[in-house]
């Protein structure tokens, strides 16, 4: 089977940066994503990684690091309504299709 | 971007009835759908992975038989939660893909979420 692991909780203040990071076992594995969820809404897509290195997307980098079965999600010049949990998955190969496995998800507060 | 909806957003029902949640694929076809469920304050759990024209593929505890899935064209595929129960309260998410994933490349693999369902069962 697959797992994830990842912080429950995370607080950071205005404006600093943030590490969130994800390791992981599977098999079949293609690539890592992350998704951020506002309460009360749906996963909204932030990257992803099916390559070794650091990914950027404006405030947001994702990286990942294949041998290590590892990867974390940067945020940058945080701010409030980054407040959310930040999920990664894993996408990888099983029943003869693709599938994300989510892990069980990062609460990030951020404070003034 | 790819758009995905849901409907209804919200459903309120008795016990014993059965619900049936649309989810479309607005301005792409999806070749796969996906079905999750998420309980408050925990991750999303994958249900079904639907592909068109075909039987869905259930995850391991999920009965087949309560949650019906159908995916009838590239852009539909409904979930029926049949004889539903209080237990089945939650929230539904579908998902869509179109494109396979690659091993060399970091070019959007990505599933497209919809909005998602609240079910609340009394």
């Amino acid at each position: 089977g697959q797992s994830l692991e990842q912080p429950s909780e995370v607080t950071a203040v205005e404006g600093a940066i943030v590490q969130i990071n994800c390791t992981y076992q599977t098999s079949g594995f293609y690539g890592l994503s992350w998704y951020q969820q506002h309460d009360g809404g749906a996963p909204t897509f932030l990257s992803y990684n099916a390559l070794d290195g650091l990914e950027e997307t404006g405030r947001f980098s994702s990286f990942l690091s294949r041998s290590d079965s590892y990867g974390y999600l940067l945020l940058q010049e945080l701010q409030m309504k980054d407040s959310a949990s930040y999920f990664c998955a894993v996408l990888n190969s099983g029943a003869g299709s693709y599938q994300l496995t989510f892990g069980k998800g990062t609460k990030l507060s951020v404070i003034p | 971007g790819a758009v995905v909806s849901q409907h209804p957003s919200w459903v309120i029902c008795k016990s014993g009835t059965s619900v049936k949640i649309e989810c479309r694929s607005l301005d792409f076809q999806a070749t796969t759908m996906f079905w999750y469920r998420q309980f408050p304050k925990q991750s999303l759990m994958l249900m079904a992975t639907s592909n068109e024209g075909s039987k869905a593929t259930y995850e391991q505890g999920v009965e087949k038989d309560k949650f019906l899935i159908n995916h009838a064209s590239l852009t539909l595929s409904t979930l029926t939660v049949t004889s539903a129960h209080p237990e089945d309260s939650s929230f539904y998410i579908c998902s869509a893909k179109t494109s396979l994933p690659t091993l060399d490349s970091n070019v959007q693999e990505t599933q497209y979420f919809g909005p998602g369902t609240r079910l609340l069962v009394l």
